[in-house]
């Protein structure tokens, strides 16, 4: 079974410009997460959407985060403008079950560096 | 959310066994106790997870405490690929909007 997949796994941009990530879920997993993961922390979750809908984005920063997912599928996080503090790894998850059987597979994260 | 807490950092030698532990005081009988580990330049991977009763599988055992305030992840035999970070998470069981919230969790070194 293919696992999440992101891309790019490296990006370094300069402040005040925009980036986006690309995330492809696990074939059949309708609930799909952003979280981001800032040096010597835990992930922290940015959004999260079941199928094409967001449950929760009440961490995203919106003036300048957005994020998308067409078709209850890939999905795609995009940042504008950037700001130093936005240096992080941006890791994606996708869950199948709820309830007791319920685990997270994630992605191996793309590493953005603003400078 | 119900709070964990964990010990910053352990260390164990190779081939030795390992006990994680977990405080979670606060947690409500709804709450599941999940585990997950971070190894270096990678994404976050589920260990294992439980409710009320003591849980195994083949990648380590979870032994829950009675009053369930507290739980221990037991990694029968560490090896060096089981140095990571480890995350104690307290999940609510809320169907259809289940999330996980990460704290600084437990880095684990593995001694030769």
């Amino acid at each position: 079974e293919a696992g999440v997949a992101q891309s790019p796994r490296y990006k370094i941009i300069e402040k005040r410009q925009s980036v986006a990530f690309w995330c492809n879920p696990i074939s059949g997993h309708a609930t799909l997460y952003w979280y981001q993961q800032i040096l010597g922390q835990g992930p922290k979750l940015l959004i999260q959407f079941q199928n094409n809908g967001v449950v929760d984005d009440s961490q995203l920063p919106k003036d300048r985060f957005s994020a998308e997912r067409l078709k209850g599928v890939d999905s795609t996080l995009k940042i504008q403008p950037a700001k130093l503090e936005d240096s992080a790894v941006y890791l994606c998850a996708s869950s199948l079950f709820t309830g007791s059987a319920y685990e997270q597979y994630f992605g191996p994260g793309t590493r953005l560096t603003v400078t | 959310d119900a709070k964990t807490t964990q010990p910053n950092s352990m260390e164990s030698n190779e081939e030795e066994p390992v006990h994680l532990p977990c405080n979670h005081s606060t947690i409500s009988g709804t709450d599941y106790i999940h585990w997950y580990r971070q190894l270096p330049s990678q994404g976050p991977e589920y260990v294992i997870h439980g409710l009320t009763s003591n849980v195994n599988n083949r990648m380590a055992s979870l032994a829950i405490a009675e009053d369930r305030k507290s739980s221990t992840l037991i990694l029968h035999r560490a090896t060096l690929r089981d140095a990571a970070v480890y995350y104690c998470i307290l999940r609510v069981a809320n169907f259809g909007n289940e999330k996980l919230t990460f704290g600084t969790g437990t880095r684990l070194t593995i001694i030769p």
